[in-house]
């Protein structure tokens, strides 16, 4: 099985900064099926951006993912306040498909 | 538009059984595999079991291996998750997702207790 470690577990930041949200797996993740989903309150997830770098329909700009193998990022440029929520990295190349344990985006 | 709705939650008894479905549409259901995933109150995501577009294939978390079963009827656009010996653990909401090389698209998911 392959586990995901997310970090940081909470990241405190203002509206208009830079996040920067990690995601590592205890292996190579196949093809780059590496996704991650955004979770807000009383919600369910949504796909923000799969393949390690492509972005999810309708979702904007400002998110960006990176990485390969067991190194992957997800980047939001510029936060509005939407963008304060719950993160989930999950892999999809050999099952069981785990999420990692969150990263808590609240603001500052 | 993907839809998927979820049905089936409630109150049970631990040592219980729930059957969930979740109708399929906006899609080509026979297409794609689809997916369960649970989230405990206040908990993260947890992948539960997945199964492929005919309905041959079937993998499982190790929690849950051996008490629940995932099928699908591509005939009516759903999918199954029947859920024996259920533990007070169990409690949580379960959704299901379409898979696919884009990542999962998910139900707003059905809530399941497990409590006497």
């Amino acid at each position: 099985e392959i586990v995901l470690t997310q970090s940081p577990g909470t990241l405190s930041l203002s509206p208009g900064e830079r996040a920067t949200l990690s995601c590592r797996a205890s292996q190579s993740v196949s093809s780059s099926f590496l996704a991650w989903y955004q979770q807000k309150p009383g919600q369910a997830p949504r796909v923000l951006i799969y393949g390690a770098s492509s972005r999810a329909t309708g979702i904007p700009d400002r998110f960006s993912g990176s990485g390969s193998g067991t190194d992957f990022t997800l980047t939001i440029s510029r936060l509005e306040p939407e963008d304060f929520a719950v993160y989930y990295c999950q892999q999809y190349g050999s099952s069981p498909y785990t999420f990692g344990q969150g990263t808590k985006l609240e603001i500052k | 538009e993907v839809q998927l709705v979820e049905s089936g939650g409630g109150l049970v008894q631990p040592g219980g059984s729930l059957r969930l479905s979740c109708a399929a549409s906006g899609f080509t259901f026979s297409t794609y595999w689809m997916h369960w995933v649970r989230q405990a109150p206040g908990k993260g995501l947890v992948w539960l079991s997945h199964i492929s577009d005919e309905g041959s294939t079937t993998n499982y978390a190790d929690s849950v291996k051996g008490r629940f079963t995932i099928s699908r009827d591509n005939a009516k656009n759903t999918v199954y998750l029947q859920m024996n010996s259920l533990r007070a653990e169990d409690t949580a909401v379960y959704y299901c997702a379409r898979g696919g090389q884009s990542g999962l698209s998910w139900g707003q998911g059905t809530l399941v207790t497990v409590s006497s």
